[in-house]
């Protein structure tokens, strides 16, 4: 099994409510990532969890936060959103450590819409 | 610090000819480099990617990159192309020994047409 499984595909959300994204992985990846992709631009960095410890949050607002409950998944719980927000959101996962194959696999992400 | 530059935003091609997407990196230390491919509405695909020994790598689907450490670059290349081919393509790099930080360049979109 080599896929990252990201629910939903799809979400639309007022700036008033609160919702989350969720990932899961079954590759035995300790590193669990999110990026965040607006149109014709490339993935930006989010978060990075290791160990299920966050060790990067790239001066992400508030309003975005993350939480990975075990080693297979990874959560991102979405509260006051802006329509600014409004992207691609990807989760991806990889090898922990200083090896060769530490390549990052991506899911399929969650198109997110706030309204 | 690393960057990539992908000087080509889009690259038109007729189907069957070939086809070159440029990418050109900056670092200041050994680098890991990749090359992966977006399909519209989708997430990400590793295509390719060079960690270390070859210079010259293949993917399944009949592309190919070269590291070339001197001129700082991993173009992409595919002797015929096919309409399926039509994506947009990410070249990244990350620091050796860790994929924490992939950086990405700004992408270019292959527009194979008939």
């Amino acid at each position: 099994d080599t896929e990252v499984t990201q629910t939903p595909k799809h979400l639309v959300m007022g700036m008033t409510n609160k919702k989350s994204l969720k990932c899961e992985q079954h590759m035995g990846h300790r590193a669990m990532y999110w990026y965040k992709q607006k149109a014709k631009k490339p993935p930006e960095l989010m978060f990075v969890y290791s160990y299920e410890k966050l060790s990067i949050n790239e001066s992400v607002p508030s309003r975005f936060s993350p939480e990975c409950p075990n080693s297979s998944l990874l959560n991102l719980h979405l509260h006051a959103l802006q329509p600014e927000d409004s992207a691609l959101y990807l989760c991806a996962s990889s090898q922990e450590g200083t090896g060769v194959n530490t390549e990052a696999f991506f899911g399929q992400g969650t198109r997110l819409t706030v309204v | 610090a690393q960057s990539v530059t992908q000087l080509d935003s889009q690259v038109p091609v007729f189907e069957e000819a070939p086809v070159e997407l440029r990418c050109n990196y900056s670092s200041s230390v050994s680098v890991y480099l990749f090359w992966y491919v977006q399909y519209p509405n989708q997430g990400l695909q590793l295509l390719l990617k060079y960690l270390s020994g070859s210079t010259l790598v293949e993917s399944i689907n009949g592309f190919e990159a070269e590291f070339n450490k001197s001129q700082t670059s991993f173009h992409l290349r595919k002797p015929s192309v096919h309409i399926s081919d039509t994506a947009e393509y990410f070249c990244a790099v990350s620091k050796t020994g860790s994929s924490y930080k992939l950086i990405f360049g700004s992408g270019t979109r292959l527009l194979v047409r008939p």
